[in-house]
């Protein structure tokens, strides 16, 4: 099993990016995944999820708002749209597959940049 | 939110001695399915975090058998019996009972 992320970058403040992960070698659609990001140097903060139909989703509340998480089972993937980019977003955003109370998979990690 | 704290936050161990990382959770990790959700990855240098232990003591597959986890309710450990040198590396506990995950800010071993 895979996740591949792309959309990584250095943005101003105020901005916006999309990250995007492609899932393959498992079946996708059975499985909710999360987004989590990483303060180089620092510990791990779980930022957003969405479930196996794209019927619900859940943020942290320093993101609510301004972040938006989707996914499209017929291409096995998955996005996360980041508006109102802040310095403090400053992390690596991990894609990981939601194996119900643990991490399956994770992504290879997209560094984001907010600093004008 | 449920805090993870970890101790210690670094570790200097000797090649082949045993080292232990303690993680400790603010509320009880037992879900109402009688499961407890407490996992622990390592994190080496510029690679993502690869999980170990799932459901407190359960070794996923083709990790050494010198690692170790337990623990219950609130209080858990890892252990690796001798060190080697692959160990070196950031290894932090994660909860997956409660809806919001959290994790622990990370133990760094290294080596003496």
């Amino acid at each position: 099993m895979q996740l591949v992320q792309s959309g990584e970058g250095l943005v101003q403040p105020g901005g916006s990016l999309r990250l995007s992960c492609a899932a393959s070698g498992f079946t996708f659609s059975s499985f909710s995944m999360d987004w989590l990001r990483q303060v180089p140097g620092k510990g791990l903060e779980w930022v957003s999820r969405i479930n196996r139909d794209g019927t619900a989703t859940d943020y942290a509340n320093s993101v609510k708002g301004r972040f938006t998480i989707s996914r499209d089972n017929a291409k096995n993937t998955v996005s996360l749209q980041m508006n109102s980019l802040r310095a403090e977003d400053t992390a690596i955003y991990y894609c990981v597959r939601n194996d119900y109370g643990t991490i399956g998979s994770w992504g290879q990690g997209s560094l984001v940049s907010v600093s004008s | 939110d449920i805090v993870m704290t970890q101790s210690p936050l670094s570790l200097p161990v000797t090649l082949g001695q045993p080292a232990s990382i303690s993680c400790r959770s603010t509320q009880s990790l037992v879900h109402s399915n009688g499961n407890t959700y407490l996992n622990w990855f390592q994190q080496r240098p510029g690679q993502s975090p690869r999980r170990l232990i799932y459901k407190v003591s359960n070794r996923d597959s083709g990790v050494p058998d010198r690692f170790s986890g337990s623990g219950s309710g609130t209080d858990f450990t890892l252990k690796i019996s001798r060190v080697e040198a692959e160990d070196v590396g950031i290894y932090f506990c994660m909860q997956g009972t409660h809806w919001l995950w959290t994790f622990g800010q990370g133990t760094k071993v290294e080596i003496k």
